[in-house]
């Protein structure tokens, strides 16, 4: 059975660092890997999607790489800005047409 | 992409009442989720809802408790029905698209008292 696991839980940055969040996941077969974001109380956000045979994806100042053979994406966040507080989900999806599994997220504070 | 629309935003009920959520797309789409976040917890999914036929239910989950309906390509709607306090969570109604990107709804956050 595929597990997400997301390390931190929780994270507090001052303004302007440079941060990593840390997503793995047991099995390897996977189609794709997303992460989200979600403000409190909100839905969620679609960030970045990796297909599994891509390494990377890019988005403005967000970067997430993908080793499917060791199990593990990172979302990079470039220059902090407290607007980024959320809480980013990882999630993947198993081969056929199946639902996202998801990891329970990091909670980001960027401080000001 | 896909807008998803959800009603209500959120809402306050009674224990042993119950809620329909609806879930809004503005394009046709085959397959529509619908997943349970609890207080500080991730997502569960709930169901998947196929047009047409009976929706397809996770392992913890029951028709009786949570009927799903679906009637066209562009809509669905959850029942948490006989609601007790621990049904407590924000419901998100997601959809399927090219590639597999999953798009969701802004979810519906309920509380029950």
């Amino acid at each position: 059975k595929q597990e997400v696991t997301q390390i931190p839980a929780a994270l507090s940055v001052p303004e302007g660092e440079n941060l990593v969040l840390n997503c793995s996941f047991t099995d390897s077969a996977i189609y794709n890997l997303q992460w989200f974001r979600q403000d409190p109380g909100k839905g969620l956000t679609s960030l970045l999607l990796i297909q599994s045979s891509q390494r990377e994806q890019t988005s403005g100042r967000l970067n997430a790489s993908l080793d499917k053979s060791s199990g593990r994406s990172t979302l990079y966040i470039a220059a902090s800005q407290p607007g980024d507080s959320a809480t980013y989900l990882c999630a993947v999806t198993p081969p056929g047409n199946t639902p996202l599994v998801f990891g329970k997220g990091t909670r980001l504070s960027v401080i000001a | 992409s896909a807008v998803i629309s959800q009603k209500p935003s959120r809402d306050i009920c009674q224990r042993g009442t119950s809620l329909t959520i609806q879930c809004q797309v503005d394009s046709q789409v085959t397959m529509m989720f619908w997943y349970r976040q609890q207080p500080g917890q991730s997502l569960t999914l709930i169901a998947t809802a196929n047009q047409g036929s009976e929706a397809t239910y996770e392992s913890g989950f029951v028709i009786d408790k949570f009927p799903i309906s679906r009637p066209n390509l562009t809509f669905s709607t959850l029942t948490v029905s006989n609601m007790s306090p621990e049904d407590s969570s924000i419901y998100l109604c997601s959809v399927s698209l090219y590639q597999e990107t999953q798009y969701f709804g802004p979810g519906t956050r309920l509380l029950v008292l």
